[in-house]
């Protein structure tokens, strides 16, 4: 496609079930990230994929976020038994290569997560 | 913790005048900075960068300045137009990823 494509765009969820956001990146896309943005907030870096493996995974909040990409394509963030403090946007970007050599994120209009 | 944060949270201006959004940023081996801009319900959208081999950097009605003797990064926006009322953030690269600070939001006046 155009850009990157995040489903859903908006998603209901009660407490402790779980939920999947899905990323579609930019065509030829070799990284892919995944943030978090609380409202008002900044953006919280979760995880990042280079090809199909994951380099860095430091900003999953807890042992209940997972991601993983296959094909070097599509990615999929699970978050299991979800709490209310999971509630934000979470915002999908890709890049050509890793960003210490060109930089530009593009980034998806985000899956806004609700956990009631 | 965030290691890139910003001096204002919020910046009022009269469409027009020049803004000036400041970040500040603490890992003296950052190498590479980007500004962001954010509007409402959209995701972040790339405005420019600049490497750390250089103290500013212009592109159509936005300059980027660095200072790396105090570690601080400013967007300077020319005439200011209502379509520039977002948040804006900075982001430093950091082992293959980008860490964003907490934003400025900018409001124009007409």
């Amino acid at each position: 496609g155009a850009g990157v494509s995040q489903s859903p765009s908006n998603k209901v969820t009660e407490k402790g079930k779980d939920v999947e956001l899905r990323c579609d990146p930019i065509s030829g896309h070799t990284a892919l990230y995944w943030y978090r943005q609380s409202l008002g907030q900044g953006l919280e870096f979760l995880i990042y994929f280079q090809g199909n493996s994951a380099p860095d995974k430091s900003g999953l909040p807890s042992d209940r976020f997972s991601a993983e990409r296959t094909g070097g394509s599509v990615s999929t963030l699970t978050i299991q038994r979800t709490q209310q403090e999971d509630s934000a946007v979470y915002l999908c970007a890709s890049s050509l290569v890793r960003t210490t050599n060109t930089g530009e994120l593009f980034f998806g209009e985000g899956s806004r997560l609700t956990v009631l | 913790g965030e290691s890139v944060g910003l001096h204002l949270p919020t910046l009022s201006v009269q469409e027009g005048d020049n803004s000036i959004i400041n970040c500040a940023y603490s890992n003296s081996a950052s190498d590479y900075f980007i500004w962001y801009k954010q509007e409402s319900g959209k995701g972040p959208q790339f405005i420019i960068d600049i490497r750390s081999n250089m103290d500013k950097r212009q592109g159509q009605r936005v300059t980027v300045l660095l200072n790396k003797t105090v570690k601080h990064l400013s967007l300077q926006i020319a005439a200011t137009q209502p379509g520039d009322s977002a948040v804006y953030f900075c982001a430093e690269s950091e082992r293959g990823k980008l860490i964003f600070g907490q934003g400025t939001e900018l409001s124009v006046k007409p």
